[in-house]
Parts: structure tokens; C-alpha cells; sequence
């Protein structure tokens, strides 16, 4: 699975949009962009996932480039409950398997 | 939505003794579940993938006879880690997927146990 770059942190005012960043350069075309995000000592939750398209649900949207080399996940209105680490990972779906990188930790404040 | 659910959430175990973990997933079959172990401050590592009825796949360096896996029906799959160390503390997290997903699922995981070996 290629490999995803993600800043280590990121601060964000409660009630506004959270903009997290990640790098994929070396995906290939078969391979999905998945977000997951990790809430301290719970199991990781799945948020979102797209191949090409922009994808929205009731959590969040995902926005990929063109050239799909990167993507940004938006929260459109961040809480409290919204600090966690968020994994952008790149996987092709058949896999079922997830390898995890290092996140970005959302600290979502007051 | 789909649940996984693991028991115990927390487990304290002396050293020397075996510890098993428990992974359900409560409203769908999955033939394949995977294991997972996460240090503190780290990301998630996987250790195995779990299929049922046959044998588990370890990843590189993951001894499969310290971590025995076991996945006798669709619905559970187990971890046993047997004669635990103080190293062998982490928090131990499993997933699966239904088996009826297309090739793009997601995937659920569990709530995660937190083993402390004294």
C-alpha cells in the first residue's frame, strides 16, 4: 500500500472547520483514501472514503486532487469530542487489511 | 452499523501466566479478522490476520507461538498471549469487515483491550 505523510498536530477553534492534510503521492490507481480517526484508548472509527470523486457524509467530506496525490478531510463544524488522532491511509480495499501511519493529532479547542 | 466487540476492555495478568482475548463481531460474518497492537504515543501495528478455519498470517517479526490466534467460528476470533511478559503490555485492538463487502469496506474495530502484565 503506498505510503501517506501527515503533520503531526493541529489545533482547531471549537465550531470551526477542521482541515486535516495528507500526502499520497505514490497511490496507485486501484488504491482507496481512507480516514480513520482514534478517540485516546478506543478502538480506531472509520469516518470516510473515496477513490477519485469528493466524497460527503454526516461526519465529514473528503476532498481529493485531481492527480490524487493528496487529499484533505474537512469536520465542518469541530467540537470538543472531535480531538482525536485522524489516519489518512491508502489502502485498495480488497486488502482489508489497514497499515497505519503516524496521524495527526486534532486538538479541537475551547 | 456493523459492531465488533472485545472482551475483556482491561486485563491485569502476572508474569508467566496466559491471557485470551476475545473478538465478536455481533451483527455480521467475517471470515477474516485482524489483529492489532498499540503502544503508547504509537500507531497501530498489525500483528496477524485471522481466518477462519484455517490458520492465522503473522507479520514479520510477530512470534506465533507467543501470540496464538484462533478463529473457530465467523463471528469470533481469539488472542491468546501466552506466557505474558511486562513487554507484552499494549493495547490490543482487532478488526473485521462483513464478508458480503464490496472490495472498498469499511472496516470496524473493536473497543480495544488494555493488557498490563505485572
Amino acid at each position: 500500500d503506498a505510503k501517506t505523510t501527515q503533520p503531526p498536530s493541529m489545533d482547531c477553534a471549537e465550531g470551526r472547520a477542521a482541515n486535516l492534510p495528507c500526502n499520497h503521492s505514490t497511490i496507485s490507481g486501484n488504491e482507496y483514501v481512507y480516514w480513520y480517526r482514534q478517540i485516546h484508548s478506543q478502538g480506531p472509527q472509520y469516518i470516510i472514503h473515496g477513490l477519485k470523486n469528493n466524497e460527503t457524509n454526516e461526519m465529514a467530506s473528503l476532498i481529493i486532487t485531481e492527480d490524487r496525490k493528496s487529499s484533505t478531510l474537512i469536520l465542518p463544524h469541530a467540537t470538543l469530542r472531535d480531538t482525536a488522532v485522524y489516519y489518512c491511509i491508502v489502502s485498495s480495499g480488497s486488502a482489508r487489511q489497514l497499515t497505519f501511519g503516524s496521524g495527526t493529532q486534532l486538538t479541537v479547542l475551547p | 452499523g456493523a459492531v465488533v466487540s472485545q472482551h475483556p476492555s482491561r486485563v491485569i495478568c502476572k508474569s508467566g501466566t496466559s491471557v485470551k482475548i476475545e473478538c465478536r463481531s455481533l451483527d455480521f460474518q467475517a471470515t477474516t479478522m485482524f489483529w492489532y497492537r498499540q503502544f503508547p504515543k504509537k500507531s497501530l501495528m498489525l500483528m496477524a490476520t485471522s481466518n477462519e478455519g484455517s490458520k492465522a498470517t503473522y507479520e514479520q517479526g510477530v512470534e506465533k507461538d507467543k501470540f496464538l490466534i484462533n478463529h473457530a467460528s465467523l463471528t469470533l476470533s481469539t488472542l491468546t498471549v501466552t506466557s505474558a511478559h511486562p513487554e507484552d503490555s499494549s493495547f490490543y485492538i482487532c478488526s473485521a469487515s462483513p464478508q458480503d463487502r464490496g472490495t472498498a469496506g469499511e472496516l470496524f474495530f473493536g473497543e480495544g483491550s488494555r493488557l498490563t502484565v505485572l
